[in-house]
């Protein structure tokens, strides 16, 4: 089946700095959905890509989905403490409606 | 407008016993699905009913079952609950293919 690596798993940085991470696929993807999980909830959708090239933003968030269609990279900058949780990637499998999810990026801000 | 709203929040079982997990959403999407986190580990689907009075197998759905009720509500069971069911249970909605979720129910098998 599809898989999804997200990498890097876990990432500790300084308030202020900027976060690259980014998720591959060993198979081709038609859009690409970025979530975040705040500790005790549930993911929230942040971004959705549907076209291979496509830059998005979302505040301080950037997200662009991969020439190939086999990967996608998230940006954040300038971290703030609530920056603080687990991203996911997602992407929906050949059936449409469900998704295949990486395993997420945690991510700690210190301030 | 709740959206995905999800009870219990916690539960602890002792091995062996049953529960049920209920899940409703109020957004009228045709698909829900049942979901489980485990510590380091992403989601992974248990069950999903793409329509009202279909499910379906997810990838790791030994020892659950489920109930589409309705449009709004869909079901998890464990009927014979085990400790490595100890896990976040998340339940999630969606029109297409953006899914929402909901806030999850921590439940710990001893």
């Amino acid at each position: 089946g599809q898989q999804l690596n997200q990498s890097p798993q876990s990432m500790f940085i300084q308030e202020g700095e900027d976060v690259s991470m980014n998720c591959t696929s060993s198979s081709i993807f038609n859009t690409w959905l970025w979530y975040k999980q705040d500790p005790g909830e549930g993911p929230v959708l942040l971004i959705a890509l549907y076209k291979a090239g496509e830059l998005t933003s979302n505040g301080r968030l950037t997200a662009q989905f991969g020439i190939t269609r086999k990967d996608s990279f998230l940006n954040i900058s300038a971290s703030i403490p609530s920056d603080v949780g687990i991203y996911f990637c997602a992407g929906p499998g050949p059936s449409g409606s469900r998704l295949t999810f990486g395993e997420g990026t945690q991510l700690t801000v210190n301030p | 407008n709740a959206g995905v709203t999800q009870t219990p929040k916690f539960q602890v079982l002792k091995t062996g016993q049953s529960m049920t997990l209920q899940c409703a959403q109020d957004m009228n999407h045709n698909s829900m699905y049942w979901y489980r986190q485990d510590p380091g580990m992403g989601l992974r689907l248990i069950y999903y009913s793409a329509s009202e009075g279909t499910t379906d197998k997810g990838e790791v759905p030994n020892g659950y079952n489920v109930s589409r009720l309705n449009k709004r509500e869909f079901s998890l069971r464990l009927e014979s609950a085990a400790p490595s069911q100890t896990s976040v249970y998340f339940c999630a909605s969606s029109e297409a293919f953006q899914q929402y979720f909901g806030p999850g129910t921590r439940l710990t098998v001893l």
